[in-house]
């Protein structure tokens, strides 16, 4: 099975930058994702690694390193509207159905 | 180009009685996922399915919970005789495929309040 382990709660103040982290355990590996969460709100996607690196989307990057199990999502310029909960994610091969399967969410407090 | 679409968004039952969630995919998209999730928690996989076919039903309790992707209509999450920690956001996502890019759709939810 999967596993994706991430900090509970993350605070920053506007202007700054935020690093979330996200470390995984699994039987295989399908690239990992990042989506956004505002409170009473739907997931929506921001981002996503299949090979190591960083990729870049606006005032948002995400990096990956495939041989340390480890991810993270950059968030610069921080806004009061990032105040959100930010999921890591990956497909899960081990079952043979690649569901996806999400992290424990990270909650971002953006502080004026 | 609508997106997913959940109803209802919001349901009150009483316990005991039935639950019935509907998902309609985005337009070409063949896959759907649901997800539960608790105030302040993560998104705990139910069930994956694809047209007429259920993929992964490994998250799903084995009572009262069912799911069904009919060849046409919406999906339907069903539960039976809830009880009250059946209390919480049911997400519906959707995807054309084993999508390349690692992206799922997600439609608003539906929040579910047992009395």
């Amino acid at each position: 099975g999967q596993s994706l382990e991430q900090p509970s709660e993350v605070t920053a103040v506007e202007g700054a930058i935020v690093q979330i982290n996200c470390t995984y355990q699994t039987s295989g590996f399908y690239g990992l994702s990042w989506y956004q969460q505002h409170d009473g709100g739907a997931p929506t996607f921001l981002s996503y690694n299949g090979l190591d690196g960083l990729e870049e989307t606006g005032r948002f990057s995400s990096f990956l390193s495939r041989s340390d199990s480890y991810g993270y999502l950059l968030l610069q310029e921080l806004q009061m509207k990032d105040s959100a909960s930010y999921f890591c994610a990956v497909r899960d091969p081990s079952s043979g159905t690649y569901k996806y399967i999400f992290g424990t969410g990270t909650r971002l407090k953006v502080l004026a | 180009n609508a997106g997913v679409m959940q109803n209802p968004r919001h349901l009150v039952r009483r316990r005991g009685q039935e639950a019935r969630l509907r998902c309609s995919p985005m337009k070409g998209h063949s896959h759907v996922y649901w997800y539960r999730q608790l105030p302040e928690e993560g998104l705990k996989f139910m069930v994956y399915l694809q047209k007429e076919n259920i993929i992964d039903e490994s998250g799903m309790p084995k009572e009262r919970f069912s799911a069904e992707f009919p060849k046409e209509g919406p999906s339907i999450l069903r539960i039976q005789q809830v009880v009250r920690g059946d209390s919480a956001a049911y997400f519906c996502a959707s995807s054309q495929g084993h999508s390349n890019t690692g992206e799922l759709f997600f439609g608003e939810g539906s929040r579910l309040t047992v009395l």
